[in-house]
This record gives C-alpha cells, structure tokens and sequence, in this order.
C-alpha cells in the first residue's frame, strides 16, 4: 500500500459526459501528480501540482482540469468524454518538488462507451 | 528529447532462472532513475531509485539495477525470479527542469514459466 488513494477504482460512462476522479495523497506529500495509461499511448504524465499551485503540466487536453485543495487532495475533471478517454488514471504524490520519490496510487479505471 | 527505451517487450524466464530488464535513457542532465513494477489490474509499485553514489541500488523482493552512465543504462536484475515476479516493469527518469515528471519506457511485460 502507497498510501495514495484514488476513488473511483472503476467507473463507466458515456460519451460526451463529465467525471470527476479523486485523489489523496501520502500523509506528508506536498504534490500530486495525474497520469494517464492507455495502450496505444503508455504511461503520459498530465499534471503535478504542488500545495495548491499548478507546477508542471504535461500533454493535458483543454477537456481536463485538474485542482488542489487546501486539504492536498486532488481532483482530475474529465468533460466531454470520448472512446478515446477510456484509460487508467493514476494518481500519484511526493514530499515536494525537488528529487523525491513518487508514489502512485492504484489508479481509477475509466472506460467510455 | 528526453526519452527512456525499454528495448524488450515481453520476455520469458523459467522459475529460478536470472533475469535482466535493460533499460536505457536520454537525458543530458544527471539523471534521476526508477524502476516501477505493475501487476496485472494493479498500481505501479516502486521497486528501486538511483538518485546519485553507488551505482549498484539494491530494492525490493530481491531486485537491483546497476546505472552505467557510460552507457546511458539502468538494467534491473534479479538472481532467480519467482513466479509472483509475472508483472510488467517500466523504466522511468525524472526531468526535474520545469516542476516534477517522470518520463517512462513502454514497460516489459515478464512471463514466468514453471
């Protein structure tokens, strides 16, 4: 166990929909990193943020956000969801920004149909 | 661009045998270097780092990677694989130039035989 927790472990939409993944991270850690698993694209880093300020972004689409909260849990938004968004997201935390180790959590599994 | 190449999709290795996942990246910085390991319908688990010294890092259920800057390597290995070792293993370097992100190699999917 990381002690990174992801809700929902699985969830299945529609098209066109919204959804929104959370995240809480390891007791401690400062950032929360998003990252996207698909087979076509692997394992795609999308967006770390570091005690509520956004610090990295990565090949997010405009159709996800993504927030922190003053508690450090973590929000990933989905909208207008297509096939092509069905995907394991995980989550994931470290201490801080510098060179820390990065825990991820079991991930949520996505599928749009 | 910076980049991590696992070269070897799938490999297969009889119980008891040793094992090597090579692993090599391209980044012009010191590097940062990890090894995850995901079993199947779970998260990725860490297994080992490199961050700086010793080049030989030592990890979890008996693994270890040895970083060979010369050769811009991380080769995970283990003296003789078990059964439950079956996982995929990614390879990942840490780009540290504009917040934190981990790039990773496509993965190499282990198969133990009995």
């Amino acid at each position: 166990d990381s002690g990174v927790t992801q809700t929902p472990k699985h969830l299945i939409t529609a098209t066109g929909q919204r959804v929104t993944l959370r995240c809480s991270p390891r007791s401690g850690d400062l950032s929360v990193y998003w990252y996207q698993q698909s087979l076509d694209q692997g394992l795609q880093f999308l967006i770390q943020y570091y005690n509520g300020e956004e610090r990295a972004k990565g090949n997010i689409l405009e159709r996800f956000s993504a927030q922190q909260f003053p508690d450090l849990h973590s929000e990933l938004n989905l909208s207008s969801l297509e096939l092509g968004d069905s995907a394991l997201y995980f989550c994931a935390s470290s201490v801080g920004t510098g060179a820390d180790t990065i825990y991820f959590g079991e991930g949520s599994w996505l599928t749009v149909v | 661009a910076q980049s991590v190449t696992q070269p070897d999709i799938h490999i297969t290795v009889s119980e008891g045998a040793s094992l090597e996942l090579r692993c090599n990246y391209s980044y012009g910085a010191t590097p940062y270097l990890f090894w995850y390991v995901q079993s199947p319908g779970q998260g990725l688990q860490l297994l080992l780092k490199y961050f700086s010294g010793d080049t030989l890092v030592q990890g979890i259920k008996g693994f270890e990677a040895e970083f060979k800057r010369s050769q811009s390597s991380f080769n995970l290995r283990k003296p003789s694989v078990h059964w439950s070792d079956a996982a995929e293993y990614f390879c990942a370097v840490l780009l540290r130039e504009y917040g934190n992100k981990l790039v990773f190699g496509a993965g190499t999917i282990l198969r133990v035989k009995s």
